[in-house]
């Protein structure tokens, strides 16, 4: 099974910063690599697929990159709205595997 | 405007069979272009994926619970089904069922349904 390890956990923020979680690989996936947000009580929600394609509807300061083994997931501008658990997903292949969460909360 | 709605008991007993249903609606089940499937989260903790079916049948369990685990379409109905048996307190959790692209990234959630194990 791929491993999938997120950095940092947790992180506080204020609002207006530039924020950047990490998703590392335990084998190269090439870009099957997707993002999604989980607020309190709710379905998470789907950011970017392919590493850097952003879903549908899913407002610009949100961007992906990465290939490979090294994803990271940045937040341009951070709101209050953007308070949430962002997990990172492979589906490279079967089973699909997602990273632990990375908390982010605003100070 | 598609929606997966998810359907089934709030309590089990443990040593039971957990069965739930997914109900697609503004989309077919039967399109070719995506795969059905189910994640869990337990209370406090990580997303887990389960499984996944395509309507011509081809299947995808998670090992860790494929000896316990069976997912099936109903096209008729356009629904998606999850049996889980021999439940314990382990598999208390959120049930979402999700739609995943052929091939690609899941891109729609259902709002889940919690499932609790206890006597």
């Amino acid at each position: 099974d791929i491993q999938m390890t997120q950095s940092p956990s947790s992180l506080s923020a204020s609002v207006g910063d530039r924020v950047t979680i990490t998703c590392r690989a335990s084998q190269g996936i090439s870009n099957y690599l997707a993002w999604f947000q989980q607020k309190p009580g709710k379905a998470p929600k789907s950011l970017i697929y392919a590493a850097s394609s952003l879903q549908s509807g899913v407002p610009s300061k949100f961007s992906g990159s990465g290939s490979g083994t090294d994803f990271t997931l940045t937040i341009s501008s951070l709101q209050p709205e953007d308070s949430a658990t962002y997990y990172c997903q492979q589906y490279n292949s079967y089973p699909l595997t997602f990273g632990g969460g990375t908390k982010v909360e605003i100070k | 405007q598609l929606q997966l709605q998810e359907s089934g008991p709030g309590l089990v007993k443990p040593s039971e069979t957990l069965s739930l249903t997914c109900t697609v609606s503004g989309g077919s089940i039967s399109s070719s272009g995506y795969f059905w499937g189910w994640v869990r989260q337990p209370p406090g903790k990580g997303l887990e994926w389960i499984a996944s079916i395509h309507y011509s049948g081809n299947t995808y369990y998670n090992a860790s619970l494929k000896s316990r685990v069976t997912i099936s379409v109903d096209t008729s109905k356009n629904q998606c089904s999850l049996i889980l048996n021999s439940v314990t307190a382990a598999d208390t959790a959120v049930y979402y069922c999700a739609r995943r692209v052929y091939g690609g990234h899941v891109d729609s959630w259902g709002q889940g349904t919690l499932v609790t194990v206890s006597s």
